[in-house]
């Protein structure tokens, strides 16, 4: 299975801050990289697919980069709505696998 | 696009696990349908996924316990887990696998339930 690695586990941050988190492949994935919201109470959401697409309805200060084992998401300016906890996920070989996640507190 | 999972939220060791998603909003053609879990303090897991015409796609970590399979007429997808065990309790997701060619081919998660708590205990 490929395994996936995020950093940090946890951030603390502000609203207005610009914030990264990190996502690692064990192997090449190509750029099969999805991002993903979980909010409590809420279905997840997703974020961000193929590294860098940007799905319809998904604010414009979310973005993603990346390519073979290393990508990013990047929030540009946090909003309250977007303390959460974040997961990245691969899709380029079965099973598909996911990071341990990202908790975002204020 | 609207998935809603239903089922027990206890099931005894041993005994087998069975989870339905209604989906309303949109046919159940042409996509792919999945399960994922979350273990109490643990990671998301894919459990699988299953097309629109049946065809099947499981985590080997499971793939001996799992069937998984589609109620055209209801708009559901069902998720069958046998023999399970105390490791098996988890918030157990379902949603809707998206393929797109236009971004190079790329499978992603664009729906989901909000997941329902299945608990394994005697």
């Amino acid at each position: 299975d490929i395994h996936m690695t995020q950093s940090p586990t946890s951030l603390s941050a502000s609203v207005g801050d610009r914030v990264t988190i990190t996502c690692r492949a064990s192997q090449n994935i190509n750029r099969y990289l999805n991002w993903y919201q979980f909010r409590p109470g809420k279905a997840p959401q997703l974020l961000i697919y193929a590294t860098s697409y940007l799905p319809n309805g998904v604010p414009p200060r979310f973005s993603g980069s990346g390519s073979g084992t290393d990508f990013t998401l990047t929030i540009a300016s946090l909003q309250p709505e977007d303390f959460a906890t974040y997961y990245c996920q691969q899709s380029d070989t079965n099973p598909l696998t996911f990071g341990q996640g990202t908790r975002l507190e204020i | 696009v609207q998935l809603q999972e239903s089922g027990p939220g206890l099931v005894k060791p041993s005994e087998t696990l069975s989870l339905t998603c209604s989906v309303s909003g949109n046919s159940l053609s042409g996509f792919y349908w999945s399960w994922i879990r979350q273990p109490p303090g643990k990671g998301l897991e894919w459990i699988g996924y299953i097309y629109s015409t049946g065809s099947t796609t499981y985590n080997p970590s499971v793939m001996s316990r799992v069937t998984m399979s589609l109620d055209m007429s209801k708009n559901q997808f069902s998720l069958k887990l046998s023999s399970v065990t105390a490791a098996d309790t988890a918030l157990y997701y379902c949603a809707r696998v998206q393929y797109d060619v236009y971004s190079g081919g790329s499978y992603y998660i664009d729906y989901w339930g909000q997941g329902t708590q299945v608990t394994v205990s005697s």
